[in-house]
C-alpha cells in the first residue's frame, strides 16, 4: 500500500539549532515527493519539490531536502532555525498524474525554544 | 492576489443540520480539491473536479457532496452534518498534472459538529 510516514509527531529546537524532520515513504512508481508547512491557521504552502535530477533539493525559507531512494526517505533540513519556523510540517507523495492521488503524512509539529 | 478563498472560516453545526462550504480560485486553474485535515492523519481527499463540468471522489467522500458551479468555484456540501464530520477543512486548485504545476491551499475552514 501506498503510505507517507512521518515518524515525529512533535519536535522541539532551540533558535539557531539545525533541524530534520523525517520523511519515510512506500511508493510503487517513482514518485514525486514534496514539503508543505503549515502555519498557525493558515493553509498549506509548499517548501519544495522533487521530480527528478539532483537528489538534494533547495526550498524556500532556507530549507532543503534530501531524497535517498534506497532508504524510501526525503527529509527536510534547515541548518538554523527561527523562532517564525514553528509550524506543522508535511511530506507528500505522488505520481505524475495529478494532485488527486496525492499522499500526505500526518504531520511534524515543530515548536522552537528562545 | 487572493488565490483560493474558502467561506466561512469557523462553523458551528448541529447533528443533522446541513450547510455548504464555499471556495473560489482566482488563478484560471483547472482542477479543484476539497480536503479534510483530522490530527494525526495529515490531509485526507474528500473530492475533487478535474475541471468545469467533472467532479469525482477522493478517499473519504461518505456525507459530502460538492458542485463545481464553473472554472472559479468548488462548493462542499454537508446534507446532514455529523460529529464525525468535525475537522478542518481546505480547499485548493491546481492545474492539471503534478509537473511544472502547484497545488493552492486556502485558509480552512473550521467545522465543528455538536
Amino acid at each position: 500500500a501506498q503510505s507517507v510516514t512521518q515518524p515525529d509527531i512533535h519536535i522541539t529546537v532551540s533558535e539557531g539549532a539545525s533541524l530534520e524532520l523525517r520523511c519515510n515513504y512506500s511508493y510503487g512508481a517513482t514518485p514525486y515527493l514534496f514539503w508543505y508547512v503549515q502555519s498557525p491557521g493558515q493553509g498549506l504552502q509548499l517548501l519544495l519539490k522533487y521530480f527528478s535530477g539532483d537528489t538534494l533539493v533547495q526550498g524556500i525559507k532556507g530549507f532543503e531536502a534530501e531524497f535517498k531512494r534506497s532508504q524510501s526517505s526525503f527529509n527536510l533540513r534547515k541548518p538554523s532555525v527561527h523562532w517564525s519556523d514553528a509550524a506543522e510540517y508535511f511530506c507528500a507523495v505522488g505520481p505524475s498524474g495529478g494532485y488527486n492521488k496525492l499522499i500526505f503524512g500526518a504531520g511534524t509539529r515543530l515548536a522552537v525554544h528562545p | 492576489n487572493a488565490g483560493v478563498t474558502q467561506t466561512p472560516k469557523f462553523q458551528v453545526l448541529k447533528t443533522g443540520q446541513s450547510m455548504t462550504l464555499q471556495c473560489a480560485q482566482d488563478m484560471n486553474h483547472n482542477s479543484m480539491y476539497w480536503y479534510r485535515q483530522d490530527p494525526g492523519m495529515g490531509l485526507r481527499l474528500i473530492y475533487y473536479s478535474a475541471s468545469e463540468g467533472t467532479t469525482d471522489k477522493g478517499e473519504v467522500p461518505n456525507g459530502y457532496n460538492v458542485s463545481r458551479l464553473n472554472k472559479r468555484e468548488f462548493s462542499l456540501r454537508l446534507e446532514s452534518a455529523a460529529p464525525s464530520q468535525t475537522s478542518v477543512y481546505f480547499c485548493a486548485s491546481s492545474d492539471q498534472g503534478i509537473s511544472g504545476n502547484t497545488i493552492y491551499f486556502g485558509e480552512g475552514s473550521w467545522l465543528t459538529v455538536v
